[in-house]
């Protein structure tokens, strides 16, 4: 079992529509979660990170975090172009960092 | 503020050579993650490096080796380059005990022929 899973996508939505992206870490003492975004050639890029139960909102996005399902998601609310990118979800719970393998999305104009 | 700087950008190698990769970290972060990168694929964890100490280490062989300086900057060298290596490098800065952020670099793209 991979210790971060993400639906490799591509997920496709029409501009203005809500972009919904699910991620399930394995390792029950995580303590930090993140979401990146990815653009085809470049280095990920911090866009939310949530430590505790519940929603987390900032502009477009919320995040959110169910530990007992370990389960963390991003919604992407009126979705632009510029938003197509991959969406990588990362779990801390030590040292180090674990990355899912990331969803495309793509948001057609 | 600078951010993370990573040299070269891309550079390319034959099957057993041996290549250094550099990085320059966040101003104020004492901590830096490497990762690699394969195409389509999630950065995979090679090591942390806090206080000029590897920190921790990911599934890595041995060829994969780090230094941390003491102005936090870091290396990651990769001995006897195989085909697989082909991947782009990243290197993160982060502030130990802080909330886990991590912040990139560009990158480097390494291509082994």
């Amino acid at each position: 079992q991979k210790e971060v899973e993400q639906n490799s996508g591509p997920l496709s939505v029409p501009e203005g529509a809500i972009a919904s992206l699910n991620c399930t870490y394995s390792d029950r003492v995580s303590q930090s979660f993140f979401w990146y975004r990815q653009y085809s050639g470049k280095s990920p890029e911090l866009i939310m990170s949530i430590y505790s139960n519940g929603d987390k909102e900032d502009g477009r996005f919320t995040a959110q975090l169910n530990k007992a399902s370990q389960y963390v998601s991003l919604l992407i609310r009126d979705s632009q172009p510029s938003d197509s990118a991959t969406y990588l979800c990362a779990v801390n719970g030590g040292f180090k960092t674990i990355f899912g393998a990331g969803t495309r999305l793509f948001v057609k104009a | 503020e600078t951010g993370v700087t990573q040299s070269p950008t891309h550079l390319i190698k034959t099957r057993g050579q041996q290549v250094t990769l550099r990085c320059s970290s966040q101003s104020g972060h004492n901590t830096v993650s490497w990762y690699q990168q394969a195409l389509g694929q999630g950065p995979q964890f090679i090591f942390q490096y806090y206080r000029e100490e590897e920190n921790g280490r990911g599934n890595f062989p041995p060829r994969f080796s780090g230094l941390q300086f003491p102005n936090y900057s870091s290396e990651l060298n990769v001995n006897a380059l195989e085909l697989d290596d082909s991947a782009l490098y990243l290197c993160a800065s982060s502030l130990a005990g802080g909330t886990g952020e991590l912040f990139f670099g560009e990158g480097s793209r390494l291509t082994v022929l």
